[in-house]
């Protein structure tokens, strides 16, 4: 199957400090990828999807000069936490869509823990 | 009214049960209908895809779909200590443009199979 890679898995960082996470499309060109929240025993929240060559599409109510995207190449989107605060520890999870399916199938990455001190 | 309806659960059965998951929707513009399943502190991971009403079989996991209730259901057959997880139901419009693919998921139902 197709495999998405999240980079790093866990990080922990001062408060005020910015955060990057990678998300990789291993075997597959992902022109369109999503950025996940999730909070313990909670549900995925989308937070943006990322398209290669344009501007990210933020949902209502994620700041999008905090949450910086990015969609560099056809396998490679990052998610910048800046000037990070306690409240945006979270588990932050990304999703890729191949190029190739036209069904719209999504495959995730592994997640990144992101805790705040 | 949220657009995707799932029990959180807790569900505790145990091992070599049968095991039935559900979802209910408002949104009668969604058609692909997705079960994904998701380990402590990982990434979900697609169990099964299906398109429109019907029945899909996969080893163990039989999804269903049934657009005239707009409700869904995904059942685990001979159930094991290792199905042990959080099972989250994701659909999504048939949609163009920019948000292909945008999914909206249900809360997650937490399963615990015990031996």
């Amino acid at each position: 199957g197709a495999v998405v890679s999240q980079h790093p898995s866990w990080v922990i960082c001062k408060s005020g400090t910015s955060v990057k996470i990678e998300c990789r499309s291993l075997d597959f060109q992902a022109t369109t990828m999503f950025w996940y929240r999730q909070f313990p025993k909670q549900s995925l929240m989308l937070m943006a999807t990322s398209n290669e060559g344009s501007k990210a599409t933020y949902e209502q109510g994620v700041e999008k000069d905090k949450f910086l995207i990015n969609h560099a190449s056809l396998t490679l989107s990052t998610l910048t936490v800046t000037s990070a605060h306690p409240e945006d520890s979270s588990f932050y999870i990304c999703s890729a869509r191949p190029d190739y399916a036209n069904t719209g199938e999504l495959f995730f990455g592994e997640g990144s823990r992101l805790t705040v001190l | 009214q949220k657009e995707v309806e799932q029990d959180p659960g807790p569900l505790s059965v145990p091992e070599g049960a049968i095991v039935s998951l559900n979802c209910t929707y408002s949104n009668s513009a969604f058609q692909y209908f997705m079960w994904y399943r998701q380990y402590s502190r990982k990434g979900p991971e697609l169990l099964m895809y299906t398109y429109s009403s019907g029945n899909k079989e996969d080893g163990r996991f039989t999804a269903q779909v049934d657009k005239s209730s707009k409700y869904i259901s995904l059942f685990i057959r001979d159930s094991q200590p290792s199905d042990s997880a959080t099972y989250l139901c994701a659909m999504r419009a048939l949609a163009g443009g920019t948000s292909y693919g945008k999914l909206t998921f249900g809360q997650g139902t937490i399963l615990t199979v015990h031996p």
